[in-house]
């Protein structure tokens, strides 16, 4: 069964630049396009950020972008910004026909 | 505008059943899969399981089969999420969400429903 990881936690100064890896232990990632990333600021619910590996749904800034290389995908925000400080997950639908979340990365906004 | 309302949030004993919901707007409720997704207290997303309204087709993960039910009833568009016998380390937060048309996504989500189950 797949399995995503991702850094438990990332930091940045605003108008920086960071980057959340998400890398699956089987070979779905590179075999398909069907990695999405969510953000979950403290309190709140998820939200849908990036769709279809670099998909961005109407509304989310272009701030936010997703790539994929092998077996990992990758969320990079640019710009940092105060209120992107909040946990994000990647999230996969495996050939099992199974949708799997990674266990989250904290970005810290210093 | 997309809306998922859930129940308000629950405390319960183990071993007492419960039934919670989602109700959705803004849309055609029959045409679009409902997920629902586990985060226990401090950790991450899970996964449960959907079902699809229009013909209350459902798919469990595997680690959810058999001890939770998915259920939807169209006619208040209405999708349910239900235990038999709760126990403790049911205690978490649960999310609905719309799986996106023609991807493999949830777009749209409840504010979610915190079940707290304690003796």
């Amino acid at each position: 069964q797949s399995a995503l990881t991702q850094p438990p936690s990332v930091s940045g100064s605003p108008g920086q630049s960071v980057t959340i890896s998400c890398t699956e232990t089987s070979s779905d990632i590179g075999s398909y396009n069907r990695v999405s990333w969510y953000q979950q600021p403290p309190g709140t619910a998820p939200k849908l950020i990036i769709y279809e590996v670099s998909n961005r749904p109407s509304g989310v800034p272009d701030r936010f972008s997703g790539s994929k290389s092998g077996n990992t995908a990758s969320l990079t925000i640019s710009g940092l910004q105060a209120e992107d400080e909040a946990d994000y997950y990647c999230s996969l639908y495996t050939s099992s026909s199974t949708w799997v979340f990674g266990g989250g990365t904290k970005l810290t906004v210093l | 505008e997309v809306q998922l309302v859930q129940s308000g949030a629950e405390v319960k004993k183990p071993g007492e059943s419960l039934k919670i919901s989602c109700r959705g707007s803004g849309y055609s409720f029959t045409s679009y899969w409902i997920a629902w997704v586990r985060q226990m207290p401090g950790k991450g997303l899970e996964w449960m399981g959907f079902i699809y309204p229009g013909d209350s087709d459902t798919r469990y993960s595997p680690s959810f089969q058999g001890q939770v039910t998915i259920s939807a009833d169209k006619s208040i568009s209405t999708a349910y999420l239900q235990w038999s016998s709760l126990k403790a380390s049911d205690t978490a937060m649960y999310y609905c969400a719309r799986r996106m048309a023609g991807y493999y996504s949830f777009d749209y989500w409840g504010q979610g429903t915190l079940v707290t189950v304690s003796s």
